[in-house]
C-alpha cells in the first residue's frame, strides 16, 4: 500500500502557542488529504478535507481559524493548531488519497499533541 | 448523531477461533464500507472494503458481510491469530471509495493464545 508520513509524531507545547503538523504522501501524489482527530477510546472524527491548490472544506463544528490547513502540493498538507489550549490535546491523523484513481485512503501514523 | 455504530467496545476470542466484529449504520446513502485495523499511537491500516452492490467480500482470513436491509455489516476473521489483537474500526462513505469516511467507535479485539 501507499506510504503516508506525519511529522512530528509527538509534540508538547505551552498553551497559547501554535503547532504545525505535516502530512506527506511519500510514494504517490495525493489529490486529496483528510485530517482527523481522535480522543482517547473514541472514534476518528473528520475535521476537514483538503484538496491540492484549493481551500479546505471543514466539518461542522470545526473552527477554520483555529485549525489552519494548507495543501500546497500533491505530496504535502499541513495542519496548524493556532493558539493551542489544553482541550486541543488529542491524536491528529491525516490520510491521503489518489481520488482520480479511485483508491481508498491511506493513513499516516498520527501526531500526539499535548498542550500544557 | 452517530451514523456508524460499533456497539461492542471489546471482544475476546481464543486463537484459532472465529472473530466476528459488528457494525451498524443509519444513513441509507452510504454506498461504500471499509474496515480498518489500528494499533495504539498509530494510524489505521486498511483491511478490507465492500461496495453496497455486493453482500460479501473475502480476502484471505478476512470476510466482510453487508446486509443492506438491516443496515449492518460484519467482519469475520478466521482463524484468529494473536497478531490480530488491535482496535478495529468500521467506516462508511457516501461517495464510493473516494468520499469522506465516517468512522464507528471501534472494537478492541483480543485474541488469546
Amino acid at each position: 500500500g501507499a506510504v503516508v508520513s506525519q511529522h512530528p509524531s509527538r509534540v508538547i507545547c505551552k498553551s497559547g502557542t501554535s503547532v504545525k503538523i505535516e502530512c506527506r504522501s511519500l510514494d504517490f501524489q495525493a489529490t486529496t488529504m483528510f485530517w482527523y482527530r481522535q480522543f482517547p477510546k473514541q472514534s476518528l472524527m473528520l475535521m476537514a478535507t483538503s484538496n491540492e491548490g484549493s481551500k479546505a472544506t471543514y466539518e461542522q463544528g470545526v473552527e477554520k481559524d483555529k485549525f489552519l490547513i494548507n495543501h500546497a502540493s500533491l505530496t504535502l498538507s499541513t495542519l496548524t493548531v493556532t493558539s493551542a489550549h489544553p482541550e486541543d490535546s488529542s491524536f491528529y491523523i491525516c490520510s491521503a488519497s489518489r481520488l482520480a484513481l479511485g483508491e481508498t485512503q491511506y493513513f499516516g501514523p498520527g501526531t500526539r499533541l499535548l498542550v500544557l | 448523531d452517530q451514523q456508524v455504530k460499533q456497539n461492542s467496545p471489546s471482544l475476546s476470542v481464543q486463537e484459532g477461533r472465529i472473530s466476528i466484529l459488528n457494525c451498524d449504520y443509519t444513513n441509507s446513502m452510504f454506498d461504500y464500507f471499509l474496515w480498518y485495523k489500528k494499533y495504539p499511537a498509530e494510524g489505521p491500516t486498511f483491511l478490507i472494503s465492500i461496495s453496497s452492490i455486493k453482500d460479501k467480500n473475502e480476502d484471505g482470513r478476512f470476510t466482510v458481510f453487508l446486509n443492506k436491509s438491516a443496515k449492518h455489516l460484519s467482519l469475520h476473521i478466521v482463524p484468529s491469530q494473536p497478531g490480530d489483537s488491535a482496535v478495529y474500526f468500521c467506516a462508511a462513505s457516501r461517495s464510493g471509495n473516494t468520499g469522506k469516511l465516517i468512522f464507528g467507535q471501534g472494537t478492541t479485539l483480543q485474541v488469546k493464545p
